[in-house]
């Protein structure tokens, strides 16, 4: 089955900075990539999602890339601010079993002010 | 509006107890999902279900059971808790198979 990676598993910016995340996975018949966020006591939530098809996709300040031969692909928040502070969790979905996803550990993401 | 909910929120039971967890949504969603949630595990997969009648193990299914008797409603049940199973749960439902949209959690302890 699918197995996704994820690091860091925490990351402590400064207001105002760049982070990344990164996620790596196993099957290469993967082809829908999405990026949920998870704030304290609450559901996560979709913030952005890339399939197969395209490299990158960008969404304001936040932006995923998708390197298939590589079999990694990333979250890009630029401009931080206190409220991106959550956690992040990138998954990944693989042809045969398209309704599943396969969540990676999670990166506790502090935006310092 | 149509929403994805959970109940009870909260629930304490004792270790051999069988507990019932529901998951209602009113999106007409044929794909539910259930997944539990650990310190550094992510969501791990119970159970999930495509459509009526269908269901199936995910990653971590062992002690775990589900029934789909109707669109709206996916129940996942703990046939003899353990304290393993303690655990905040998580049911979601997806209709295209891609983004799936979460309930508010169930934070279930067994003492």
């Amino acid at each position: 089955g699918e197995n996704v990676e994820q690091h860091p598993s925490t990351l402590s910016v400064q207001e105002g900075d760049s982070a990344v995340i990164k996620c790596t996975y196993s099957d290469s018949a993967s082809n829908y990539f999405p990026w949920y966020k998870q704030e304290l006591g609450k559901r996560p939530q979709l913030i952005i999602d890339i399939r197969s098809n395209v490299g990158e996709k960008k969404d304001q300040r936040i932006a995923v890339t998708l390197n298939k031969t590589a079999k990694h692909f990333s979250l890009h928040i630029t401009e931080t601010q206190p409220e991106d502070s959550a956690v992040y969790f990138c998954a990944a979905s693989s042809t045969g079993s398209a309704r599943q996803l396969t969540f990676g550990s999670g990166t506790q993401l502090t935006v310092l002010p | 509006d149509a929403e994805i909910t959970q109940s009870p929120r909260h629930k304490i039971t004792e270790t051999g107890r069988q507990v019932t967890l529901a998951c209602h949504q009113t999106w007409n969603h044929n794909n539910m999902f259930w997944y539990r949630q650990d310190l550094g595990h992510g969501l791990r997969l119970i159970h999930y279900s495509y459509g009526v009648q269908d269901t199936n193990k995910g990653e971590v299914s062992d002690g775990y059971s589900v029934s789909r008797s109707n669109t709206e409603d996916l129940p996942l049940t703990l046939e003899s808790a353990a304290s393993s199973q303690t655990s905040v749960y998580f049911c979601a439902s997806s209709e295209e198979g891609y983004e799936q949209y979460f309930g508010p959690g169930t934070r279930l302890t067994v003492t």
